[in-house]
């Protein structure tokens, strides 16, 4: 059974840091990998998708890395501001027509 | 990116009535939506997955006959939550995915609350 992981479980750090948030998969037979961000009491807004062929995937501040071999991804964010204070969700699906695997999530504080 | 839209936001209702939640996809067409619902400070627990025409697929643990799926057309799917308790309390968000990039879409979610 597919599990995931998701390392810390909570960040907090000043503005401006660049950071790493982790996850991890047992089953490294993955269809692709998706990091979302959730504020509270919202939905899921995609971030970056990365297909199980595909090594990384960039948008703007962000980059997603996937090691499907060693079952990890990392999503650096760089010059963090106060808006990206959120909790980020890291998923995975072993099919195309199957649903999404969640971790617990890292939630990130982001200070002035 | 793709919209999924879910409605309503919030909703309260009295225990023992039932509550009609709706998904919809907005420009695209989804012949498999998921229902998932989250508790404070929880991930996503995936409850059952829509299939158009068909039965949905519940996973273990969820009560077929109090969480009523169904998948009428290719871009709605409602999820019915029947003779509701305060134990239902929670967050349900729906989830469809773009077969066309695999990239799977969430609705805003609906905070559910029975009094």
């Amino acid at each position: 059974k597919q599990e995931v992981t998701q390392i810390p479980a909570a960040l907090s750090v000043p503005e401006g840091e660049n950071l790493v948030l982790n996850c991890s998969f047992t089953d490294s037979a993955i269809y692709n990998l998706q990091w979302f961000r959730q504020d509270p009491g919202k939905g899921l807004t995609s971030l970056l998708l990365i297909q199980s062929s595909q090594r990384e995937q960039t948008s703007g501040r962000l980059n997603a890395s996937l090691d499907k071999s060693s079952g990890r991804s990392t999503l650096y964010i760089a010059a963090s501001q106060p808006g990206d204070s959120a909790t980020y969700l890291c998923a995975v699906i072993a099919q195309a027509g199957t649903a999404l695997i969640f971790g617990k999530g890292t939630t990130l504080s982001v200070s002035s | 990116g793709a919209v999924v839209s879910q409605h309503p936001s919030r909703v309260i209702c009295k225990s023992g009535t039932s509550v009609k939640i709706e998904c919809r996809s907005l420009d695209f067409q989804a012949t498999t939506m998921f229902w998932y619902r989250q508790f404070p400070k929880q991930s996503l627990m995936l409850m059952a997955t829509s299939n158009e025409g068909s039965k949905a697929t519940y996973e273990q643990g969820v009560e077929k006959d109090k969480f009523l799926i169904n998948h009428a057309s290719l871009t709605l799917s409602t999820l019915t939550v029947t003779s509701a308790h305060p134990e239902d309390s929670s967050f349900y968000i729906c989830s469809a995915r773009d077969f066309g990039t695999a990239e799977a879409f969430f609705g805003q979610g609906t905070r559910l609350t029975v009094v």
